[in-house]
């Protein structure tokens, strides 16, 4: 399979703990974003990388938030001390650079106990 | 700041029906509008997006700048059809989009 790939694919945490996620791009993709989608709700961008460049980040991403993409190639996305309202799924999505059509993963579906 | 609404959480029709799916949108600018498809199971992928102008699998849609509408139709429902679907926006120049939150088509035979 050569589309996005995300891991893991679920990740069960108590309040408080702290969780990493990856994202590993389509390999001709410069450009890596992180959305989240809660219930019955489309997801929404957290942040974007263009190469290993951190170009925009939403203000939903609190300082509880981090994402890295140290290479250019796979990205992590950290959330430390969870709050049950961090549930939700985790979609990464890569595109090439002459155009926008994003790729998505499978996402990574986070529940805070 | 923009803004995506699409007002029907769920469209049920019968196989052979005609389907239109709403999308407005709130933008001062000129965005780029994108329809997105999760079919059971399967990850989101992009249907079509409105500067390409073209059909996919029967599914048209066209941006009206007047009303700030892309709703997305098709002439006759397919039982494979049945998907949530959601519209898409980015401004000029940006990457980043924004979702609506999505509609449930449901195809019955």
């Amino acid at each position: 399979d050569t589309g996005v790939s995300q891991d893991p694919r679920h990740k069960i945490t108590k309040r408080g703990q702290n969780v990493t996620f990856r994202c590993d791009p389509i390999s001709e993709h410069n450009r890596l974003y992180w959305y989240r989608q809660t219930l019955g709700q489309g997801p929404e961008f957290l942040t974007y990388f263009q190469n290993e460049a951190q170009l925009e980040k939403s203000r939903l991403l609190s300082d509880r938030f981090s994402a890295e993409r140290p290479k250019g190639s796979f990205s992590t996305l950290e959330i430390q001390r969870t709050e049950q309202g961090d549930s939700a799924m985790y979609l990464c999505a890569s595109s090439p650079d002459r155009a926008n059509e994003q790729f998505f993963g499978p996402g990574t579906r986070l529940t805070v106990l | 700041a923009q803004r995506v609404t699409q007002p029907e959480k769920l469209l049920s029709v019968f196989k052979g029906a005609p389907v239109e799916l709403k999308c407005n949108y709130s933008y001062s600018g000129s965005p780029e509008l994108f329809w997105y498809v999760q079919y059971s199971r399967q990850r989101l992928q992009l249907l079509l997006r409105h500067i390409s102008r073209e059909s996919i699998k029967g599914f048209t849609a066209d941006l009206n700048k007047g009303e700030t509408s892309f709703h997305l139709k098709k002439p006759f429902a397919q039982e494979e059809d049945s998907a949530m679907y959601y519209c898409a926006l980015s401004r000029p120049g940006r990457r980043a989009l924004t979702f609506g939150s999505g509609t449930r088509l449901q195809v019955q035979p």
